[in-house]
Order: structure tokens, then C-alpha cells, then sequence
């Protein structure tokens, strides 16, 4: 079965920092993976998704995310954290029938 | 356009009372789900539509818990005999296939059992 598993509960940066939040995979077929922001009160937003095309994926805001087979993991990057980066972050792969999320990353962000 | 609506956005219940959420897809997407969101977790699935009828419904919990999409579009989940373990926030989202391609979320019902 697919899952996901993201590294860190927490993450703070200061504003200008790079953003690094950390996710790997499970799964026993090629896999869709995505990565959705929650801000606070609101559903999830896409920022990006994988679907066996290009390694390196751009999404919006200025996320990145690159597929790396070897490591199973589909880390989100940001060159330079903005203040309105906070929030809470989902890494998540496509099942079957369902999308199955992470637990999630809280990030902070520190003027 | 207009994304997926979730009506209530807050609901208040007492213990073993019976709630109903609502769930207004995207005009056009046959595939729906549900997906329930505990304090300082990801969301977890329920449920899954496509078009009237619940494709997969291994998600649900027990069989308090039912949904129904009787012309394909709203969706309605319902819950008897409310438990305090119940309270969290419940997600729907709506795709334009079942492939659980790309799925747009609504903002979710915060639902609270006292």
C-alpha cells in the first residue's frame, strides 16, 4: 500500500532562508505524489504534484520539488523563505481510490 | 469558478446526537471524497464517489457514519449517535475522474461533540 512519511513536525526559517521540508514514500507501483499548503482555517491547496513526467517539479509561490527514486523521497524546496510561507504543509500520495497525506509539517518563518 | 463549498463551516453537537455535513463538488467533477482531519494530523480518507454511488467506503469508521450523493453532485455525510472521538475537521473534495489525479479541496466542517 502507499503512504508517506514527513520528516519534522516543525520547521522554522528565517524570512530569506531556504525552505527544506522533508518527505519519503512507500509505494509498490510508480507513484503520484503531491504537496499541499493549509493556512489557517482553510482547506488544502495544490502547490505541486508528480505524475511520472519531469524529476523536478515546479509548482506555485516558488515551490520545487524533484522525485528521487533511489532516496523514495520527494522533498519540497523554496530558495527563500516570505513570511507568507506559514503554514501547515502535506505530503501526500495517490492510492486507489483515495489520496493518502503525511502528518504534516508546521512551518514558522521568523522576520 | 466556484471551488467545493462545505456547509456548516462550524458545527456544535451534543453526545449522541445525529449531524449532517453537506458538500458542494465542482461543477463538472464526477469523483468526490471525503477525508476526516484529526488535531495534528493529516487528513485521513472515508469515502469515495463516483457519480451516485460510493465507489469505496472503507474508510468510514463504523457504521454510524454514512454519506450519500443522490444526483451526483452535493454530497451529504451523515453521522448517528455522535461520540466525543468524532470531533475534528471534515474535508470533501471533488476531482474531474476517479483517478484521484488532482483533487480540490473545500475549506471543511469543524465539527465539536460536548
Amino acid at each position: 500500500a502507499q503512504s508517506v512519511t514527513q520528516l519534522g513536525s516543525h520547521v522554522s526559517v528565517s524570512e530569506g532562508a531556504l525552505v527544506l521540508l522533508r518527505c519519503n514514500y512507500s509505494s509498490s507501483v510508480p507513484p503520484y505524489l503531491f504537496w499541499y499548503v493549509q493556512y489557517p482555517n482553510q482547506g488544502l491547496q495544490l502547490l505541486l504534484k508528480y505524475t511520472s513526467a519531469a524529476t523536478l517539479v515546479k509548482g506555485i509561490n516558488g515551490f520545487e520539488a524533484e522525485f528521487k527514486k533511489s532516496e523514495t523521497s520527494f522533498h519540497l524546496t523554496k530558495p527563500s523563505a516570505h513570511m507568507s510561507d506559514a503554514a501547515e504543509y502535506f505530503c501526500a500520495v495517490s492510492g486507489k481510490n483515495d489520496m493518502r497525506f503525511g502528518a504534516g509539517t508546521r512551518l514558522t518563518v521568523k522576520p | 469558478g466556484a471551488g467545493v463549498s462545505q456547509t456548516p463551516s462550524n458545527k456544535v453537537t451534543e453526545k449522541g446526537k445525529y449531524v449532517e455535513l453537506r458538500c458542494d463538488p465542482i461543477s463538472g467533477h464526477t469523483a468526490l471524497y471525503w477525508y476526516r482531519q484529526s488535531l495534528g494530523q493529516g487528513p485521513e480518507f472515508l469515502i469515495y464517489f463516483q457519480g451516485t454511488g460510493a465507489a469505496d467506503d472503507s474508510g468510514l469508521p463504523n457504521d454510524r457514519f454514512f454519506a450519500v450523493r443522490p444526483e451526483g453532485s452535493v454530497s451529504t455525510l451523515k453521522i448517528q449517535r455522535t461520540e466525543r472521538g468524532d470531533s475534528a475537521v471534515y474535508l470533501c473534495a471533488s476531482s474531474l475522474s476517479g483517478s484521484s489525479y488532482e483533487q480540490y479541496f473545500g475549506p471543511g466542517t469543524r465539527l465539536t461533540v460536548t
